[in-house]
């Protein structure tokens, strides 16, 4: 079965700083995604960025970027330019690209603070 | 476009009680997920729904959940009787079709927050 493990439980950075999000996951697969999703105190989880893990260019959106190690099996998250809305609760997530295996394997989770 | 909607927000109840959760995916989205999300972990799937059939519900504790999804559209998530072990959020998310090319990404729902005391 797969694992996702993120080892920093909570984090903090200055606004406008950079700041970077550990994940590491376990899988004997060759081809899933991976995801980042975001859960502010609403709830909602909310998707911040995925990886295609048969693509080597590591995944953009806007201040968001991932470095994708797929021999490591490492899959963080930086944050450029931080701002107060992006403090939340931070998942990585895995999804096997297997037919009937849709589910989504959750790490524990990071809870990022920004300090103004 | 609209988004996963679920009701109520928040639910407290008694143990033994009986309590059940609804939720109207994505309109076009077939494929519906149920997670439970326990305070300070990640979410864990539930069961997962193609259209009214299950694909998956291995870690469904079956002796007191239930779930449907009868028309293929909204679904009803139900626990009787509740444990105060059951008290988390219960999060909705739905994806298009498996097999569609746009499966890959799940868009969840504001979730439930179930307390039971």
């Amino acid at each position: 079965a797969q694992t996702v493990t993120q080892s920093q439980p909570e984090m903090s950075v200055q606004e406008a700083e950079t700041v970077t999000l550990s994940c590491t996951y376990d899988t004997s697969e060759s081809d899933y995604y991976l995801f980042w999703y975001k859960q502010p105190p609403s709830r909602q989880m909310i998707l911040v960025i995925r990886q295609e893990a048969y693509k080597q260019q590591n995944a953009t959106e806007n201040r968001f970027s991932v470095n994708f190690q797929k021999a490591a099996k490492s899959f963080s998250l930086k944050i450029s330019d931080s701002q107060l809305g992006d403090a939340a609760m931070y998942f990585c997530a895995y999804r096997s690209r297997l037919q009937g295996a849709q589910k989504l394997v959750f790490g524990q989770g990071t809870r990022l603070t920004i300090n103004p | 476009e609209a988004g996963v909607a679920q009701s109520p927000r928040y639910k407290i109840i008694e143990k033994r009680q009986s309590v059940a959760f609804w939720c109207n995916p994505i309109s076009g989205h077939a494929t519906l997920y149920w997670y439970q999300q326990i305070l300070g972990q990640g979410p864990k799937l539930l069961i997962q729904f193609q259209n009214n059939g299950v694909v998956d519900d291995s870690q469904l504790p079956k002796d007191r959940f239930s779930a449907e999804r009868l028309k293929g559209v909204d679904s009803t998530l139900k626990i009787q009787p509740a444990k105060l072990e059951d008290s988390a959020v219960y999060l909705c998310a739905s994806s298009f079709p498996l097999g569609s090319g746009r499966a890959d990404t799940q868009y969840f729902g504001p979730g439930t927050r179930l307390t039971v005391l």
